[in-house]
């Protein structure tokens, strides 16, 4: 168990619809990054943040954003669904400090099945 | 550019035959390299990173600067080995990873 928390683990929805993904990261984890796990495109990084904001933004869509509470929990929400969206997401945690030797540890968890039909 | 290469999508070996996957980066500075490990779409599973030199399930990876290389091997495969291999790389500490394509590992008994 890797610490990190994700909701719901499986999502079925139709094209157009809206989803909210939940990430719950490490118990004092300040960084909480998504990914997107999809068969022809393989891990891509959407977007980081740290302790509630925006730290880097990777190939994330228009239709997507996300966000980081102050409990630091994160949600990704998906909105006008296509049957491309369908894939896996992963939501991962570190630390977010700086550590010497420990190399900061990026922790996933266990992912989130997102099916558009 | 931040770039990470894994020139092999499956890779196919007997029991007991020595590994080893392939990961060719591209980063300007000094990066941490990783290896990750998927078993059958779970959860990605931290397996090495350079900068800790340790060796986990009998495998190892060795940074080659000059070849820009971080390649991952395993004297003796063994059939729970089968799995999804990710190299991933870090540009800084706090920074996000980019991922190889992946490689499937498939150990045949």
């Amino acid at each position: 168990d890797s610490g990190v928390t994700q909701t719901p683990k499986h999502l079925i929805t139709a094209t157009g619809q809206r989803v909210t993904l939940r990430c719950s990261p490490r118990s004092g984890d300040l960084s909480v990054y998504w990914y997107q796990q999809s068969l022809d495109q393989g891990l891509q990084f959407l977007i980081q943040y740290y302790n509630g904001e925006e730290r880097a933004k990777g190939n994330i869509l228009e239709r997507f954003s996300a966000q980081q509470f102050p409990d630091l929990h994160s949600e990704l929400n998906l909105s006008s669904l296509e049957l491309g969206d369908s894939a896996l997401y992963f939501c991962a945690s570190s630390s977010g400090r700086v550590l010497k030797y420990s190399g900061n540890t990026i922790y996933f968890g266990e992912g989130s099945w997102l099916t558009v039909v | 550019a931040q770039r990470v290469t894994q020139p092999e999508k499956l890779l196919s070996v007997f029991k007991g035959a020595p590994v080893e996957l392939k990961c060719n980066y591209s980063y300007s500075g000094s990066p941490e390299l990783f290896w990750y490990v998927q078993y059958s779409r779970q959860r990605l599973q931290l397996l090495l990173r350079h900068i800790s030199r340790e060796s986990i399930k009998g495998f190892t990876a060795d940074l080659n600067k000059g070849e820009t290389s971080f390649h991952l091997k395993k004297p003796f495969a063994q059939e729970e080995d089968s799995a999804m291999y990710y190299c991933a790389l870090r540009g800084g500490s706090q920074g996000n990873l980019i991922f190889g394509k992946g490689t499937k590992l498939s150990v045949k008994p």
